[in-house]
């Protein structure tokens, strides 16, 4: 069974710029989650998508959006990039919302010029 | 909201040693805790998990307590070996809300 797939693996932008990043779940799986992470804050939720419906945000700024598919897929978008926005980008996919364990992809790595 | 607090930030075990990592969460309506392990350049790989109606879980050589009392949780890699350095993180949810992770220990086994 494959694994939850991020596209790109690796993103360079410049500042002011926005970006768009994908990912597909486990087959299946109709939740997907976003989190960020950055040596300094570690592991941080971004939001949470289940049957297209965005169910919970963590505390980031509204430049950072997503959307999911009917298909489960789900992308978030990044506007006017900032330096901070660096990060190493998380999805995770589960069957459900309520304690199912979370799968995580690989990443994408954004770097901001 | 929930807070969890992860140590140590590093540990180094002799191979065949035992190691532990030890976490405390704030908020006592959590029930489900997972422990991940992330390789360099890969993202976190989900390796056991614990539910609150249970006080241990063992898989092979990992295992998971928990204290809902104490409100702190630990895993522990016996036999430890070369390929289990990694960073390790343990996270807490309460309920369908989302999980929050500690900051992480890097796991260094010296051969």
């Amino acid at each position: 069974k494959a694994g939850v797939t991020q596209t790109p693996r690796y993103l360079i932008k410049t500042r002011g710029q926005q970006v768009t990043l994908s990912c597909s779940p486990i087959s299946g799986h109709r939740s997907v989650s976003w989190y960020q992470q950055t040596p300094g804050q570690g592991l941080q939720f971004l939001f949470e998508y289940f049957s297209e419906t965005q169910r919970n945000k963590g505390n980031f700024p509204g430049r950072f959006s997503g959307r999911q598919f009917s298909n489960s897929r789900s992308e978030m978008n990044v506007s006017t990039l900032e330096l901070g926005d660096s990060a190493l980008y998380l999805c995770a996919s589960s069957l459900d919302r309520a304690n199912q364990p979370q799968h995580f992809g690989d990443g994408t790595r954004l770097s901001i010029l | 909201g929930e807070n969890v607090e992860q140590h140590p930030s590093t540990l180094s075990v002799q191979e065949g040693d035992s190691a532990v990592i030890k976490c405390t969460y704030s908020d006592s309506a959590s029930n489900y805790f997972p422990w991940y392990k992330q390789e360099l350049g890969k993202g976190p790989q989900l390796i056991i998990d614990i539910r609150s109606n249970v006080g241990e879980k063992k898989d092979q050589r990992i295992a998971v307590t928990l204290n809902k009392t104490a409100k702190h949780f630990s895993l522990h890699i016996t036999e430890t070996q070369p390929e289990d350095s990694a960073v390790y993180f343990c996270a807490a949810r309460a309920g369908s809300y989302q999980l929050t992770f500690g900051k992480g220990t890097k796991l260094s086994v010296i051969p």
